[in-house]
């Protein structure tokens, strides 16, 4: 079945560091990959999405590369801020399907 | 993007007890809504999908009877705990997809910010 893989956290970094939360799928097909971001107190919104193979998806700075030949979505951001300290999930959809996450990294960013 | 509110935030309720949680699309059409349930420092669990006006589609191991879950409009979802335990404490989120064609929102999944419950 379809399943999603994520980089355990807590990851801690100081402001300005390199992030990467490495993300690894397996499923039937040719799915949709996502990055989903929650902020303390507030819901899921999504941050970025790729939806075939070597598509990028990018936001706020944060970047995603769709790779079908190692199965991975490894979410990276060159420079990171305090502000994007909260829980990142990686997603994926087959099809019609419903989501499937990952289980989530925190992430705290210290001045 | 889209809104999706969920009231109350937070409940505290005696065991035995029922509780109603409302998932509400504030300013779009969701023809299909979905219930997680999400565990401390574990990933959200799919609950269960409903679409507007039919019976909702409970996942593998999710009691329906307890979970009574209700989607009587577009923009409205109800998920009732029936007489709710202590394994039950969890945070319930909702979810809400458009597919009206036309939409901006179209086959995008929003989220509503979650429902704490403690049973006690």
């Amino acid at each position: 079945g379809d399943s999603v893989t994520q980089m355990e956290g807590p990851v801690t970094l100081s402001e300005e560091a390199f992030l990467t939360i490495n993300c690894t799928y397996t499923a039937t097909g040719y799915p949709s990959l996502f990055w989903y971001v929650q902020y303390p107190g507030e819901g899921l919104q999504l941050l970025l999405k790729a939806t075939k193979a070597d598509d990028k998806g990018s936001n706020k700075g944060f970047e995603a590369t769709y790779r079908k030949e190692t199965t991975s979505f490894h979410l990276e951001k060159g420079s990171v801020q305090v502000s994007d300290s909260a829980v990142y999930f990686c997603a994926l959809r087959s099809g019609a399907n419903n989501l499937f996450f990952g289980t989530g990294t925190r992430l705290t960013v210290i001045p | 993007g889209a809104v999706v509110s969920q009231h109350p935030s937070w409940v505290i309720c005696k065991s035995g007890t029922s509780v109603k949680i409302e998932c509400r699309s504030l300013d779009f059409q969701a023809t299909t809504m979905f219930w997680y349930r999400q565990f401390p420092k574990q990933s959200l669990m799919l609950m269960a999908t409903s679409n507007e006006g039919s019976k909702a589609t409970y996942e593998q191991g999710v009691e329906k009877d307890k979970f009574l879950i209700n989607h009587a409009s577009l923009t409205l979802s109800t998920l009732t705990v029936t007489s709710a335990h202590p394994e039950d404490s969890s945070f319930y989120i909702c979810s809400a997809r458009s597919y009206m064609a036309g939409a901006s929102s179209y086959n995008e999944q929003f989220f509503g910010p979650g429902t704490r419950l403690t049973v006690l």
